[in-house]
């Protein structure tokens, strides 16, 4: 069936470093793919979608590429800082409603 | 717009015991859905209904749990005869979208319902 596998966290960063969380998926056909964000105590909050293979999400500095050939929808970010940190989830979905989600990659990034 | 509500947000209950939450969904989203995740693991996927029309149930909700949306407004979920497996988070979203939207429509999720089964 399909599958998100991420990469385990946490990831712990200093400010203004290079942020990337992988994130690795199997489906058949052409899911969209999407990484949400849980920042501590909110609910999860869409950060940015990809629907076919070559696009690239973008929102709030971040961004990721839908690599068809690998697989693949890394998270990126060039600068990240101190309100970055929360809990990043990989999903996707091959209907109109259902996602599936990766385990999440808990991200702390320090002063 | 003040978001998709659930209600409560913690919820400690002995095994055995029945239990029901609440999701009030963003007004006027045709589509609501519930997803449970443990500890450590991203949502899965439980159920889903248009307006009032429970359309797909996981068979990860066994016979003891039941979900309904009357006039298509807010759902309930309840489980039965609670057992320790249960203790989660139950997460609530929604989003608009009539029956024939074939692309995705971005799910507003609420702040979860916490339950603790001892």
């Amino acid at each position: 069936g399909d599958s998100v596998t991420q990469m385990e966290g946490p990831v712990t960063l200093s400010e203004e470093a290079f942020l990337t969380i992988n994130c690795t998926y199997t489906a058949t056909g052409y899911p969209s793919l999407f990484w949400y964000v849980q920042y501590p105590g909110e609910g999860l909050q869409l950060l940015l979608k990809a629907t076919k293979a070559d696009d690239k999400g973008s929102n709030k500095g971040f961004e990721a590429t839908y690599r068809k050939e690998t697989t693949s929808f890394h998270l990126e970010k060039g600068s990240v800082q101190v309100s970055d940190s929360a809990v990043y989830f990989c999903a996707l979905s091959r209907s109109s409603y259902k996602l599936i989600f990766g385990s999440g990659t808990r991200l702390l990034v320090r002063p | 717009d003040t978001g998709v509500s659930q209600d409560p947000r913690h919820k400690i209950t002995k095994r055995g015991q029945n239990v029901t939450f609440r999701c009030d969904p963003i007004s006027e989203h045709n589509r609501l859905y519930w997803y449970r995740q443990t500890l450590g693991q991203g949502p899965e996927f439980l159920t889903y209904f248009q307006n009032e029309a429970q359309l797909e149930k996981s068979r990860l909700l066994s016979d003891r749990f039941s979900a309904e949306r009357p006039k298509g407004s807010f759902s309930t979920l309840e489980i039965q005869r609670t057992e320790q497996g249960d203790s989660a988070m139950y997460l609530c979203a929604s989003s608009p979208g009539g029956l024939l939207a074939r692309s995705y429509n971005e799910q507003f999720f609420g702040p979860g319902t916490r339950l603790t089964v001892l």
